[in-house]
């Protein structure tokens, strides 16, 4: 089976940085994938490792570690509008299957 | 851009009752899915439609569940007779043959089951 461990809330004040962790196990591993979900509105895609290292996406960065089955989202000069629940997801076999972490809900105070 | 397209955005039902939820994927994608996410809940997989038939399920997808491409445009989740549980937020999501691992998201439907 799947299962990913991310914290439930994080809270940072404007202009700052946040890292989100996502820990996971799986039986398999091809991805490690980020989503952006807004109160009420669709996840959102922002980020994809499939190799160990980092990924730059402007102000967002996201990271993987196979070897610690370990991965974080970096967010950098936080914005009023980054307030969101975040969730690391993993393609687990060859098909097509994400399974979402629980999500993190991100707070950015002025 | 592009975007996935649901309807009904909210969708209230009787217990027991049928219901079919749309959605109009990406012009040029192959792979459909469905998701679901319970209130404050994290989003589960259901189905994933490539080809003209199911790729993969996960155990949530029973069978109350059908998936249908009916034409060249729509794809539909059908939940034949509904339970109290199913009051979710559902997603459907495609992608292109290229992006596996970047799939785009629709609004989604409030299924509200009384």
């Amino acid at each position: 089976g799947q299962s990913l461990e991310q914290p439930s809330e994080v809270t940072a004040v404007e202009g700052a940085i946040v890292q989100i962790n996502c820990t996971y196990q799986t039986s398999g591993f091809y991805g490690l994938s980020w989503y952006q979900q807004h109160d009420g509105g669709a996840p959102t895609f922002l980020s994809y490792n499939a190799l160990d290292g980092l990924e730059e996406t402007g102000r967002f960065s996201s990271f993987l570690s196979r070897s610690d089955s370990y991965g974080y989202l970096l967010l950098q000069e936080l914005q009023m509008k980054d307030s969101a629940s975040y969730f690391c997801a993993v393609r687990g076999n060859a098909g097509n299957m994400l399974t979402f972490g629980g999500g993190t809900r991100l707070m950015v105070k002025p | 851009e592009p975007e996935v397209t649901q309807t009904p955005s909210h969708q209230v039902t009787q217990m027991g009752q049928e219901v079919i939820l749309r959605c109009v994927p990406i012009s040029n994608h192959l792979y459909f899915y469905w998701y679901r996410q319970i209130l404050g809940q994290k989003v589960e997989f259901l189905v994933s439609f490539y080809n003209n038939e199911i790729s993969e399920k996960s155990e949530i997808f029973d069978d109350q569940f059908s998936v249908e491409r009916p034409d060249g445009s729509n794809f539909t989740l059908k939940i034949r007779s509904t339970k109290l549980e199913d009051s979710a937020m559902y997603f459907c999501a495609s992608r292109d043959v290229a992006s596996t691992d970047t799939q785009y998201f629709g609004p989604g439907t409030r299924l509200t089951v009384l």
